[in-house]
């Protein structure tokens, strides 16, 4: 099955500087990656993904990038606030399978 | 509003006692999951359900029984033979067995 790593466990930035969580999986069959951020107590919300015919996606201040070959994915956040800090989630998917593999998190604090 | 809803916020849990979790989404997905996470651990699955009426166990399904007899709704029943059933619960749905999974605010179980 899918196995998904990432890195690292724990991201501290001071405010306005980027951050930067990276993952790698191994089944080449994936081709959905999306990010997922979750507050203290509350569900994982949805903020950007990536398909694999697409090498890299921006919204505002949040990017992803995918390399197909190498089998990895990053979430780059330029300009961190305060409100970024949270516990980030990468997953990756083959569409057909359905279920995500998630990685195991990283807990990321934007120091004002 | 539209979304995914999960009640109750909090549950406790008596030593030989079943348990049930409700989830109800107004947002006409097909797919519904179950997720069980732990502190700084990712998500893993425990059972999905593609379609009303069909579910699959995930990767952690011992312990645990679901029901889907409508497409809105999603329960998740804890039962004594769960001998670890600590954590944070989380459902979530996606439009299609392809599709992106949303999640819902979670319910905390804990033990007494």
């Amino acid at each position: 099955g899918e196995n998904v790593e990432q890195h690292p466990s724990t991201l501290s930035v001071q405010e306005g500087d980027s951050a930067v969580i990276k993952c790698t999986y191994s089944d080449s069959a994936s081709n959905y990656f999306p990010w997922y951020k979750q507050e203290l107590g509350k569900g994982p919300q949805l903020i950007i993904d990536i398909r694999s015919n697409v090498g890299e996606k921006k919204d505002q201040r949040i990017a992803v990038t995918l390399n197909k070959t190498a089998k990895h994915f990053s979430l780059h956040i330029t300009e961190t606030q305060p409100e970024d800090s949270a516990v980030y989630f990468c997953a990756a998917r083959y569409t057909n399978a359905g279920k995500s593999t998630f990685g195991d998190g990283t807990t990321l604090t934007v120091k004002p | 509003d539209g979304g995914i809803t999960q009640s109750p916020k909090y549950l406790f849990r008596k030593e030989g006692q079943n348990v049930t979790l409700s989830c109800e989404q107004n947002l006409n997905h097909d797919a519904m999951y179950w997720y069980r996470q732990d502190p700084g651990q990712g998500l893993r699955l425990i059972y999905y359900s593609q379609i009303v009426n069909d579910f699959q166990k995930g990767d952690i399904a011992e312990g645990y029984s679901v029901s889907r007899e409508k497409k809105e709704s999603f329960p998740l029943t804890v039962t004594s033979a769960q001998k670890n059933p600590t954590a944070f619960y989380l459902c979530a749905s996606s439009p299609s067995w392809a599709g992106t999974q949303y999640f819902g605010p979670g319910t905390r179980l804990l033990v007494l």
